[in-house]
């Protein structure tokens, strides 16, 4: 499988400060993308890198990958109440995302 | 900005019931997905369709599954006779070209509880 696994799977933090999370999948990929979802809600497109990028930003988002480690990486910069969602990373082939099990991402004011 | 959306948000049947979710992608995409989302774990691939043709399906996508584009802007999906382990969020998403090369939009998600 593809999948994506995140790490860690919880996070706390406090408002203002960065948030780091990882995700490690086993075979190769034409691109990476970050999705975030609100409790019970859709998913929320943030970032995609495709396989020969190595760094993408958008706001305060950073977004790293590695194709050597098969890892990739989502930095979440002044962190705000409203970041507090469950964050996906999800490996795509022609067809299909395959998805990681995410990391939940509390914010305390 | 467009959206994909879906209906109904919340549809509660009973086992061995036929139900159909609806989504209408964003107008200008020509490839079409259904995930899943049992609550609590991972979102997971039903299908894809692009050209009016089932690309690639997963395990989960058997015979009580079908897909469909009735129209030009509707698409479908059917579960024949409905089981209790159905039950869960079903998201709809639309990219303008491949999963492999571009970002694929999802909907809000239609909740599908089977009784």
């Amino acid at each position: 499988s593809q999948q994506g696994e995140e790490d860690p799977q919880a996070l706390s933090i406090q408002e203002g400060e960065n948030a780091t999370m990882n995700c490690s999948y086993k075979t190769s990929i034409n691109n990476l993308q970050w999705y975030r979802q609100n409790s019970g809600r859709g998913l929320v497109h943030l970032i995609l890198i495709r396989s020969n990028e190595r760094e993408k930003h958008s706001g305060r988002l950073r977004v790293t990958l590695d194709t050597s480690k098969k890892s990739s990486s989502l930095l979440i910069t002044a962190s705000r109440a409203a970041d507090t969602a469950s964050y996906f990373c999800a490996t795509a082939n022609d067809y299909k995302l395959s998805f990681g099990a995410g990391t939940t991402v509390t914010v305390r004011a | 900005e467009p959206e994909v959306t879906q209906t109904p948000s919340h549809q509660v049947t009973q086992m061995g019931q036929e139900v159909i979710l609806r989504c209408v992608p964003i107008s200008n995409h020509l490839y079409f997905y259904w995930y899943r989302q049992i609550l609590g774990q991972k979102v997971e691939f039903l299908v894809s369709f692009y050209n009016n043709e089932i690309s690639e399906k997963s395990e989960i996508f058997d015979d009580q599954f079908s897909v469909e584009r009735p129209d030009g802007s509707n698409f479908t999906l059917k579960i024949r006779s409905t089981k209790l382990e159905d039950s869960a969020m079903y998201f709809c998403a639309s990219s303008e070209q491949g999963a492999s090369t571009d970002t694929q939009y999802f909907g809000p998600g239609t909740r599908l509880t089977v009784l």
